[in-house]
């Protein structure tokens, strides 16, 4: 069984300030981890991705994310926001399982807000 | 073009009415899925496909059936569609490449039940 936890419902920062987005998760095996980010009215757009390869993930728009198995925890970061970072953002665990059906399971959501 | 297609977009309709909601895909991907979410909760998936004679339930498949009418097509159906039923519904793809299990989400289907 595999879980996630968006430990924040809401985050607010201010535009040009860092943004930190934090995931938690629990996986019975080696899982691969994505973020994901929905703007209005749109569909889901993948924001990076780590899948047993380097710990620290670099994705689109200057976002990075940094696996740490020993504190299960998949954090998004980004060191300055802009106004279009304002969205959704999902935390997804997947196990491929020995059927290779991707289980993903997502987290509840983080609405970023930007402060002018 | 998009790679993930989902039609129709947006679709209002009355409790006790049949609904179909159509996802194509032209990635060549083998497995297909079907999510809803609904505001906090995230996505939940409904059912998954790995090809047209490989159907699956998900966490949430009550109420909703499912036809695989080729590998580029997977299809969503509500009997009787119920208020609760409510909600963005996305169709997703994956393909079989090991460690690689991203999915590709199509741009959603809202879906309104008065």
């Amino acid at each position: 069984a595999q879980s996630v936890t968006q430990l924040d419902s809401h985050v607010s920062v201010s535009e040009g300030t860092p943004v930190l987005l934090r995931c938690n998760y629990s996986s019975s095996y080696s899982p691969s981890l994505f973020w994901y980010v929905q703007h209005p009215n749109k569909g889901l757009q993948l924001l990076l991705k780590y899948t047993s390869a380097a710990t620290l993930v670099k994705g689109i728009n200057g976002f990075e994310a940094e696996f740490k198995k020993s504190e299960t925890s998949f954090h998004l970061t980004k060191p300055s926001a802009h106004m279009s970072d304002a969205a959704e953002y999902f935390c997804v665990v997947s196990v491929r399982d020995l059927r290779g059906a991707d289980g993903l399971t997502f987290g509840k959501g983080t609405h970023l807000i930007i402060q002018p | 073009d998009a790679d993930v297609t989902q039609t129709p977009r947006n679709r209002i309709t009355k409790t006790g009415k049949r609904i179909m909601l159509e996802c194509s895909q032209t990635k060549g991907h083998d497995r297909m899925y079907w999510y809803r979410q609904d505001p906090g909760l995230g996505l939940r998936l409904i059912y998954y496909s790995f090809d047209v004679k490989d159907i699956n339930k998900g966490e949430i498949s009550d109420g909703y059936s499912v036809s695989r009418q080729a590998q580029a097509k997977f299809s969503l159906s509500l009997e009787s569609a119920i208020p609760n039923q409510t909600a963005l519904y996305f169709c997703a793809t994956s393909g079989p490449i090991a460690g690689a299990n991203e999915q590709f989400f199509g741009p959603g289907t809202r879906l309104t039940v008065l």
